[in-house]
């Protein structure tokens, strides 16, 4: 069935290193979404990319979708402690059932 | 605060019984969904509806596991005789139909734990 890929599964960074999680579907993607969840909190939505090749900017958050709209990448420049927490990526199939990756976690040393 | 709103936040449970949970997605979105999130994975769908039509259902959703929105509006999952492997979050989310481009709007969660 549907799966969506997600590496790597955590991460541990000096703040002021840049970080960077991937995502990779089996199946060609209508769009890809971003959330990112604090710990013991809910996922909260980022951005959402639907162009093949889309590349979107947030301050230091630089989202890419594939050409093949199966991959896509989060990268954040000069992390900072307030970037903690776990990142996924979701991608719908068609019917708009959205699949979730497991997430990348990230923790960021002051 | 995402409009998106569950109930109960938190429930425990002991093994065997039922539980039941409410979502009330945000008010002109037509399309609900509903998540099981277990430690350190990502949320796993398992059934979603357009307005009152459960279009479709996970394989994870054992027959244990019920879903309905009767009105459209309103939704609630139930598990029956529950098992020590339904202690999770499960998360509700609405979303407006339409293109495929509109955001998933998640509630707080609802946290089931069986003992």
């Amino acid at each position: 069935g549907q799966q969506v890929m997600q590496i790597p599964q955590y991460q541990h960074v000096q703040e002021g290193e840049d970080f960077t999680t991937y995502c990779n579907s089996s199946t060609t993607l209508s769009n890809i979404q971003w959330y990112k969840q604090r710990p013991g909190g809910h996922p909260v939505f980022l951005i959402q990319l639907v162009k093949s090749g889309e590349v979107k900017k947030q301050k230091r958050l630089t989202f890419q979708f594939g050409e093949a709209k199966k991959n896509s990448s989060l990268h954040i420049t000069a992390t900072q402690t307030t970037d903690v927490g776990t990142y996924f990526c979701a991608g719908d199939t068609g019917g708009f059932k959205t699949i979730f990756g497991a997430g990348t976690r990230l923790f960021v040393k002051a | 605060d995402t409009g998106v709103s569950q109930d109960p936040r938190h429930k425990i449970t002991k093994r065997g019984q039922n539980v039941t949970f409410r979502c009330d997605p945000i008010s002109e979105h037509n399309r609900l969904y509903w998540y099981r999130q277990t430690l350190g994975q990502g949320p796993e769908f398992l059934t979603y509806f357009q307005n009152e039509a459960q279009l479709e259902k996970s394989r994870l959703l054992s027959d244990r596991f019920s879903a309905e929105r009767p009105k459209g509006s309103f939704s609630t999952l139930e598990i029956q005789r529950t098992e020590q492997g339904d202690s999770a979050m499960y998360l509700c989310a609405s979303r407006l139909s339409g293109n495929s481009g509109n955001t998933i709007y998640f509630g707080e969660g609802s946290w089931l734990t069986v003992v």
